[in-house]
């Protein structure tokens, strides 16, 4: 199957600092990409949708100021958390689809602990 | 609106056993259905997916799952489990609206494999 790759796997940040964590389809062209966020023992519940050279549509209660999505290109998008709080720790997933989308490929995930 | 309930968060069973991890969803349009394994700090991997046709579905690992319209399940099962088999699983639909790709998953359910 297709390729997903998330960097950092790992993020550990001071409170108050930003993240960045990048999702890359690896050999294809990822015309949607999902950010999801997992806590600890729990579902992945859906934060955005990405669609290439456009804006993000955010789930209701996701504040879009605070976690910046960016998707320029085809084959990357990024997840900025923003002003990172303890709260804000979390697993977080990135899935890619392409064409018709019927199939979408999830990152390993990126693993970040606010301090 | 769409939801994904997994009436068991833990299942604990001997190795060769057999499993059934249950998974029931609600939709007041048709949707696809997914099952996906999530190995600690890992992403998510597909299992299998049901998409039309036969309700019977086998997937990777030796996993089958059955779709059942009138019961709106979707049942995953295999007939003798690994302790390799122990992991997270998810149940996630996804509705046939191509329009809306993302994925709304069930709150998992812990697969514990005893020796």
């Amino acid at each position: 199957g297709a390729v997903v790759s998330q960097h950092p796997s790992r993020v550990i940040c001071k409170s108050g600092t930003s993240v960045k964590i990048e999702c890359r389809s690896l050999d294809f062209q990822a015309t949607t990409m999902f950010w999801y966020r997992q806590f600890p023992k729990q579902s992945l519940m859906l934060m955005a949708t990405s669609n290439e050279g456009s804006k993000a549509t955010y789930e209701q209660g996701v504040e879009k100021d605070k976690f910046l999505i960016n998707h320029a290109s085809l084959t990357l998008s990024t997840l900025t958390v923003t002003s990172a709080h303890p709260e804000d720790s979390s697993f977080y997933i990135c899935s890619a689809s392409g064409g018709l989308g019927l199939q979408v490929f999830f990152g390993p995930g990126t693993r970040l602990t606010v301090l | 609106a769409q939801s994904v309930t997994q009436l068991d968060s833990q299942v604990p069973v001997f190795e060769e056993a057999p499993v059934e991890l249950r998974c029931n969803y609600s939709s007041s349009v048709s949707v696809y259905l997914f099952w996906y394994v999530q190995y600690p700090n890992q992403g998510l991997q597909l299992l299998l997916k049901y998409l039309s046709g036969s309700t019977l579905v086998k997937g990777i690992n030796g996993f089958e799952a059955e779709f059942n319209k009138s019961q709106t399940s979707f049942h995953l099962r295999k007939p003798s489990v690994h302790i390799s088999d122990t992991a997270e699983y998810f149940c996630a639909v996804r509705i046939m609206d191509t329009g809306r790709r993302a994925l709304t998953f069930g709150s998992g359910t812990r697969l514990q494999v005893q020796p």
